[in-house]
């Protein structure tokens, strides 16, 4: 079975702070992805980014940052410089392999940005 | 173009009422997927289908009859639902139904049952 655990639920920031979204999951598989999407009020969920469990390496994309930790099973999400458009719920996800694997997103956390 | 484009973009319909939500892709994409998000709650799959044929039914209700005329298109049938049904329903599409393949969701069909 797969779990993913957002213990966060809303989390609210002064614009220019950084901020770090946390994830942590659970899986049996050995193959796995790890996703991040963000949902802004409009609705839509908006892919940011997609790892896979044999790559540790952490990311970087412009304000955006991961850090990947297998010996945790975390994912965590950094936000530099946050600003107001960051504003949104943002959900991690993992799948694993198989013809019948499905994405099993975690609860999410609601980031506020004040100005 | 990278859009899944969803219509209506809100729908009131009476519990005795047929609708039809749709959803169009045109990025060649070959694994379509229908989910329902109550709110403050993250999307829950109910189908998925992979090359025009229904590869994921997480045991839905019968209330609700997915279809997919052609690869890029995705609709979800409606009938008789319950005020419970009331949710955002998002479509999404990948390359193909692997695991390592990203999802690209629509905006939602904001549904609410009377």
């Amino acid at each position: 079975a797969q779990k993913v655990t957002q213990a966060q639920t809303e989390i609210s920031v002064v614009e220019k702070e950084d901020v770090t979204l946390d994830c942590v999951y659970e899986t049996r598989d050995t193959t796995y992805y790890l996703f991040w999407y963000k949902q802004p009020p409009s609705g839509e969920l908006v892919f940011l980014i997609r790892r896979n469990s044999f790559d540790e390496q952490n990311e970087i994309s412009g304000r955006y940052s991961w850090n990947f930790q297998k010996s945790t099973s975390s994912f965590n999400f950094t936000i530099t410089a946050s600003q107001v458009v960051d504003s949104a719920v943002y959900f991690c996800a993992l799948r694993g392999v198989g013809a019948n694997s499905k994405l099993t997103f975690g609860k999410g956390i609601t980031l506020s940005v004040r100005p | 173009d990278t859009e899944v484009t969803q219509t209506p973009k809100h729908l009131v319909m009476g519990m005795t009422n047929k609708k039809s939500l749709k959803c169009e892709q045109h990025m060649g994409h070959r694994a379509m997927y229908w989910y329902k998000q109550k709110a403050k709650k993250p999307p829950e799959l109910m189908f998925v289908y992979s090359y025009e044929k229904l590869s994921i039914n997480e045991s839905v209700p019968s209330r609700f009859s997915p279809e997919c005329p052609n690869s890029s298109l995705l609709n979800l049938h409606l009938h008789a639902l319950q005020p419970e049904d009331s949710a955002l329903y998002l479509c999404a599409s990948s390359r193909w139904d692997n695991s390592n393949e990203k999802l690209f969701f629509g905006s939602g069909t904001q549904l609410s049952v009377l």
